[in-house]
């Protein structure tokens, strides 16, 4: 299930399931969205990015969806393993300007 | 093909010190930018530089903080006279092209102050 904590909010799920992390982003004008993974200690690395005139692109194992009405992006993952245990953060482009993080949320897969 | 380098990866300085921090881009990106991260946040925007300019600072801190990125060398952020407060992870991220688009990050400087 999902919980918020005092730092950041934690999923936790069973290895095999799908995984969906949610993300509300702030601003009605930005046009491109982009998903990363960041494991302990380590640099944040690209998952998959959307743009603004789609609704729905798929990647290997990953799906974002982008719902602008109510300003919200969600990752899903399938068949989630192990090794996808991590901190994901969703950010966002508003033409030039550099990406703004999300807060994060923190993947626990429980073996 | 490297990626993002950045060095030093663990940087201990007592407070009022100097601390610099240095990236170097990925091959052929121009545009490089500078993250902070405390524990358990998100990566907060502090600037965004291309060869020898600086294109946004908006997230700078107004004192003691600055950042270059030189023709030659790496980007260097810089912190005079250190506080407890600045100790953070800094991210630094590169990119070819200018906004939108994926930023390539390295795997981080992280200051102590002690």
């Amino acid at each position: 299930g999902e919980s918020v904590g005092l730092h950041l909010p934690t999923l936790s799920v069973q290895e095999g399931d799908n995984s969906i992390i949610n993300c509300a982003y702030s601003n009605s004008a930005s046009d491109y969205f982009i998903w990363y993974k960041q494991e302990s200690g380590k640099g944040p690395q690209f998952i998959i990015d959307i743009r603004s005139n789609m609704d729905k692109r798929q990647g290997q194992r990953v799906t974002v969806l982008l719902n602008k009405t109510v300003k919200h992006l969600s990752l899903q993952i399938a068949a989630t393993q192990p090794g996808d245990s991590a901190v994901y953060f969703c950010a966002e482009n508003m033409m030039v300007a550099p990406l703004v993080f999300g807060k994060g949320t923190r993947l626990s897969v429980i073996a | 093909n490297a990626g993002v380098m950045q060095n030093p990866r663990h940087l201990v300085r007592r407070r009022g010190q100097e601390a610099r921090l240095r990236c170097s881009p990925m091959k052929g990106h121009s545009h490089v930018y500078w993250y902070r991260q405390l524990p358990e946040e998100g990566l907060k925007f502090m600037v965004y530089l291309q060869k020898e300019n600086i294109i946004d600072e908006s997230g700078m801190p107004k004192e003691r903080f600055s950042a270059e990125f030189p023709k030659e060398g790496p980007s260097i952020l810089r912190i005079q006279q250190v506080v407890r407060g600045d100790s953070a992870a800094y991210f630094c991220a590169s990119s070819p092209d200018r906004p939108p688009g994926e930023l390539f990050f390295g795997e981080g400087s992280r200051l102590t102050v002690l």
